[in-house]
């Protein structure tokens, strides 16, 4: 069953350290998304990607970067991890044609520290 | 740019009554619509792709109604049960097939038995 996959599932970071977050699909989508979760804000877009070797910002991609190497793996980078950056993080993927159709993976429970 | 406004942030209802939620959007170019359900520390799930003013029975215990002359998407939930009981969120697309969708904040349903 095709399918979009996070790793790790939850994380515990210090204020200042390097965290990656990864995310792998199986759906053959050429469309990847990063987005984060917050109570009282819904869900935001940070980055997205349509295409291995590039990525494009979102709503709000200050503090993060993207880096999607091959079509099944896009990761989000935070290079110096924040207490406002404690959230939830969503993965997802659409196909080329039917972008706004997005299937969503498991998430990501980050806390920084 | 979109805003979306989904209410009621929380909502209880009683097994066997029904339950509405309703977001309302401002850009007129808005173009697919979207229900997404969350169970607790679940991804979110698509319950449902709406493109034109129309009412659909999906046959899973729920109905969306789309009205684009007053911005309005709706998911009525006809005879809830507890499963059916997390959040529920809806989604815009602006133009179509942009892979940009704006999120409402939320509904947290509680089905009680």
């Amino acid at each position: 069953e095709a399918a979009v996959t996070q790793s790790p599932r939850s994380k515990v970071a210090v204020t200042g350290g390097k965290v990656t977050l990864s995310c792998h699909q199986t759906n053959n989508h050429d469309y990847m998304y990063w987005y984060r979760q917050d109570t009282g804000h819904g869900l935001r877009l940070i980055h997205y990607s349509y295409v291995a070797d590039s990525t494009e910002k979102g709503d709000i991609p200050d503090g993060y970067k993207a880096s999607r190497p091959s079509q099944e793996n896009f990761s989000l980078i935070l290079e110096l991890a924040s207490l406002s950056q404690t959230a939830v993080y969503f993965c997802a993927s659409s196909k080329q044609g039917d972008q706004d159709t997005q299937y969503f993976g498991p998430g990501t429970r980050l806390l920084v520290l | 740019g979109e805003q979306v406004e989904q209410r009621p942030p929380h909502l209880s209802v009683r097994e066997g009554d029904s339950a509405v939620i309703t977001c309302t959007y401002t850009d007129p170019n808005s173009y697919y619509f979207f229900w997404y359900k969350q169970e607790p520390g679940a991804s979110l799930q698509l319950l449902m792709k709406v493109f034109s003013s129309t009412e659909i029975n999906e046959g899973q215990g729920f109905t969306v109604l789309l009205n684009k002359k007053d911005k309005r998407l709706s998911l009525n939930l006809t005879a809830a049960h507890p499963g059916d009981s997390a959040a529920y969120f809806c989604a815009v697309s602006i133009t179509g097939n942009t892979g940009k969708l704006i999120f409402g904040l939320g509904t947290t349903l509680q089905v009680q038995p």
